[in-house]
Order: C-alpha cells, then sequence, then structure tokens
C-alpha cells in the first residue's frame, strides 16, 4: 500500500531556532500533500496544502511567514518552523493525496498519513 | 465544509463488536465518508471509505443509509490493540479534497 514518512520522527530544539520537518511519498508520485498539527488530546488541525511547484495554501490563522511550506518535487514537500517558540510544540503529521491513478479501485478522496513528528521547543 | 458530529468516547469488551455513529448532515453530493484510526503519537490510519449502502473489508464495516445523513463504522470482535481514536470524515471536493477533522471517538476497549 502507498506509504508515506516524515523526517524526523522527534526533534528538540532551542527556542529561536528553526527546524525543519520532510514528508516523502516513497512510492507513488503526489501533487498534494497537506500538513497537520495535533495538541495532546485534541483533534488534527489542517495548517496547509502543499502543491508541488506552486505556494502552499495554508489555513485561516496559521502563518505563512512561520511555517514555510516547500513541494520541490513530487515526492517531498518539507514543513520549516522558524524562529520556534515553545508554544509552537506540536506534534506534526503530513499526509499525500493518493492519484487516481496510483491504485486500481483505489478509495477516492483519501489522503495516506505519515507517521507524525514530535516537536519539543525548549 | 461538511460538518460531522460523532460520540467522545466509547468503552467496550475484548470480543464485542463496537458500532460508532457519525453524523454528516450538510454532505455533498459527491462527497465519500472516511473513516480512520489513529494510536496515541502515529498519524492516523485509513481504515474504510464508502459512498451509500454497505462496504466490507478485512477490518471492518461501513453502513450508510439512503440518505447519507450518517454513517455506522462497525467494528467485529474488538481486541485490546484496536483501543484508538476514530474519525469520521468527508471529503471536501470543493477545496481542493482537503479534509476537516472532527473530534473523533475515542474506543477504549477492556479485557
Amino acid at each position: 500500500g502507498a506509504v508515506v514518512s516524515q523526517h524526523p520522527s522527534r526533534v528538540i530544539c532551542k527556542s529561536g531556532t528553526s527546524v525543519k520537518i520532510e514528508c516523502r511519498s516513497l512510492d507513488f508520485q503526489a501533487t498534494t500533500m497537506f500538513w497537520y498539527r495535533q495538541f495532546p488530546k485534541k483533534s488534527l488541525m489542517l495548517m496547509a496544502t502543499s502543491n508541488e511547484g506552486s505556494k502552499a495554501t495554508y489555513e485561516q490563522g496559521v502563518e505563512k511567514d512561520k511555517f514555510l511550506i516547500n513541494h520541490a518535487s513530487l515526492t517531498l514537500s518539507t514543513l520549516t518552523v522558524t524562529s520556534a517558540h515553545p508554544e509552537d510544540s506540536s506534534f506534526y503529521i503530513c499526509s499525500a493525496r493518493i492519484p487516481p491513478a496510483y491504485l486500481a479501485g483505489a478509495p477516492r478522496d483519501t489522503q495516506y498519513f505519515g507517521p507524525g513528528t514530535r516537536l519539543t521547543v525548549l | 465544509l461538511a460538518k460531522t458530529t460523532q460520540p467522545i468516547s466509547m468503552d467496550s469488551y475484548e470480543g464485542q463488536e463496537v458500532n460508532i455513529t457519525c453524523s454528516h448532515n450538510n454532505i455533498a453530493t459527491n462527497d465519500y465518508i472516511t473513516w480512520y484510526q489513529q494510536f496515541p503519537s502515529q498519524g492516523p490510519r485509513f481504515i474504510i471509505q464508502g459512498y451509500k449502502t454497505k462496504v466490507t473489508n478485512e477490518v471492518a464495516s461501513l453502513f450508510i443509509p439512503a440518505d447519507r445523513k450518517s454513517s455506522t463504522l462497525s467494528l467485529p470482535r474488538v481486541s485490546l490493540s484496536d483501543t484508538a481514536v476514530y474519525y469520521c470524515l468527508v471529503g471536501d471536493k470543493a477545496a481542493g479534497n482537503k479534509l476537516t477533522f472532527g473530534g473523533g471517538t475515542r474506543v477504549l476497549v477492556k479485557p
């Protein structure tokens, strides 16, 4: 089945530094990827939609200058948390939209999720 | 956006069947209903998807009435490892297929 990976799985950084999180589709090309954030015991919140070769679309309330998204290839999207602060500590999860031609009979409008990245800002 | 409503939590015992109902009154004609499972500190995992009537796979069944304003995920004979949060989502075609997660249902399977 479709596999989406994330790296790193866990990162601890000092306040004020920038952290880059990678999201890869391992066995398919993903023109669209999504980035979510999840706080403890809360649901996933969509942050932005990452489109290959174009600018990301951010959800309302998400600072585009703080959460930089780059989708430079069909298998890689990166999220950079710039000047991270303790309140940015969270679980960041990416997903990739499955192309219709990828799997015969594949579910429609389905996203496959990465394993997540736990960010802790000290 | 088609909003979904699910019970916050459910308790069950090993070997029982668990049924989780989700309401989605504003579902659009072309929207599909998808269920995901999430364990702590992991990304959601796809369980099942359907459009109408009944869908069954090796993991679960999904029942969707004719009006499609709700759906029920059925987990047969649950085990302790089925303890997780289950999310019901409706695809938003107008917004580029982005998914909006509701609160999910926290299922606790007891021995």
